[in-house]
């Protein structure tokens, strides 16, 4: 069993759709929560971040922590086309740990 | 502007040739890092350093190697030792590796495609 999975997608919704990207872990241990964008042939950038459980919002995103369901997800309102990219779910079990990246989920949004 | 550079952007090599990748960063970041990224797959470590001359292997370091001579650099060698280095690679730089840090933000490069023909 994988660290962390995640649904690879592609998913594609029609623009102003809400989105729910998720991914799963296996070790309890892991507590902070990373969501990364990629836009294609670039490197990630760091989205949003949680520690430890609960939701954290930020404009049109909120992240989202069920560590009793090892089970993180990013929900995106209004999507927009400007949101079509891949989205890559890490994490790490101390601020100084080896941050664990899922495989992403490839959005593509429909003007 | 602050960042990380990265160069090539695309690079062919042939079997059995080393080639290596750059990787600069100007935001005065102690930590760097090398990821590969293949399809389907997570962003795996390569390798990592945390102070200049100093470095310590990821989960895939074989038939890899790097240097860091100067806090602002950290290149990666591709060796021939490497069976399947046709891949996206990634550098990525953070404040450090500390204990009670907030959170480990790394900033990531533009990446180097390498195609080996």
């Amino acid at each position: 069993q994988k660290e962390v999975e995640q649904d690879p997608g592609p998913l594609s919704v029609p623009e102003g759709a809400i989105v729910s990207l998720n991914c799963t872990y296996s070790n309890s241990a892991f507590q902070y929560f990373m969501w990364y964008r990629q836009y294609s042939r670039k490197g990630p950038e760091l989205l949003m971040y949680t520690y430890s459980s609960g939701n954290k919002e930020d404009g049109r995103f909120t992240a989202q922590v069920d560590k009793s369901s090892k089970y993180i997800s990013l929900f995106i309102r209004d999507s927009q086309p400007s949101d079509s990219a891949t989205y890559l779910c890490a994490m790490c079990q101390t601020s100084y740990d080896k941050v664990i990246f899922g495989p992403g989920t490839s959005l593509s949004v429909i003007p | 502007d602050g960042g990380i550079t990265q160069s090539p952007k695309y690079l062919f090599r042939k079997e059995g040739q080393n080639v290596t990748l750059s990787c600069e960063q100007n935001l005065n970041h102690d930590a760097m890092y090398w990821y590969r990224q293949d399809p389907g797959q997570g962003l795996r470590l390569i390798y990592y350093s945390q102070i200049v001359n100093d470095f310590q292997k990821g989960d895939i370091a074989e038939g890899y190697s790097v240097s860091r001579e100067k806090k602002e650099s950290f290149p990666l060698t591709v060796t021939s030792a490497q069976k399947n280095p046709t891949a996206f690679y990634l550098c990525a730089s953070s404040i450090a590796l500390l204990a009670g840090a907030s959170y480990n933000e790394q900033f990531f490069g533009p990446g180097t495609r390498l195609t080996v023909l």
